[in-house]
């Protein structure tokens, strides 16, 4: 079965940075677009961001545009989330998905268990 | 933004019987809904898509309807495994996502 793992969430100073990967197993990883989701503690799931399959087009929520970056290597099957100027709000349960398209639409399929970043002083 | 609702947030029920969850969009998103069953330092699962749709592996006592605005997810005999949170996804509008709260599927 399809197989997400997160890592390197951990505990970060607000401005600073952190880089989460999510290791992809058991599916052709380079034929599938890619997404983070989060979800702050006690709040509902936020949609971060999403990467096509080549990791030629990168989509982001205007509350982290200009702050995170998404790529990926699918030669190591493994996608990346860089986050810089992190803030307070940032803290939550950071999970990937496998983002996959039926018709004309776009949802998640696949998610891992997730990575915790806590953003404080 | 679209507003996704689940109702109840807690819902009750004993092994064995049906239990019914309702999310409601603040405005149409067709049948652009997806439910996911979730437990605590587990990965979510997929379980419909399509509003009605059971994704790869899902047992048929899950199931779903609804359209527009107004959406059910019934399980009919709630086994062990299925006392979780379970939470709505609209995907209707391109990266526009909307999940709803959750609601908390707890043994009676």
């Amino acid at each position: 079965e399809v197989q997400l793992v997160e890592s390197g969430g951990g505990l970060v100073q607000p401005g600073g940075s952190l880089r989460l990967s999510c290791a992809a197993s058991e599916f052709t990883f380079s034929r599938y677009a890619m997404s983070w989701v989060r979800q702050a503690p006690g709040r509902g799931l936020e949609w971060v961001s999403a990467i096509s399959d080549t990791g030629g087009s990168a989509y982001y929520a205007d509350s982290v545009k200009g702050r995170f970056t998404i790529s990926r290597d699918n030669s190591k099957n493994t996608l990346y989330l860089q986050m810089n100027s992190l803030r307070a709000e940032d803290t939550a349960l950071y999970y990937c998905a496998r983002w996959i398209q039926l018709w004309s639409w776009w949802y998640f399929d696949y998610w891992g268990q997730g990575t915790l970043v806590t953003v404080s002083s | 933004d679209i507003l996704m609702t689940q109702s109840p947030a807690i819902l009750s029920v004993s092994p064995g019987e049906r239990a019914t969850l309702s999310c409601r969009a603040s405005q149409s998103v067709s049948s652009n809904l997806a439910w996911y069953h979730h437990k605590p330092g587990q990965a979510p699962r997929l379980l419909i898509y399509g509003a009605s749709t059971r994704a790869t592996g899902i047992p048929a006592r899950f199931s779903g309807s609804g359209s527009g605005t107004e959406f059910t997810l019934t399980i009919s005999s709630l086994q062990s495994e299925d006392f979780a949170v379970y939470y709505c996804l609209q995907y209707n509008i391109w990266l526009m996502y909307t999940f709803g709260q959750g609601t908390k599927l707890e043994i009676k």
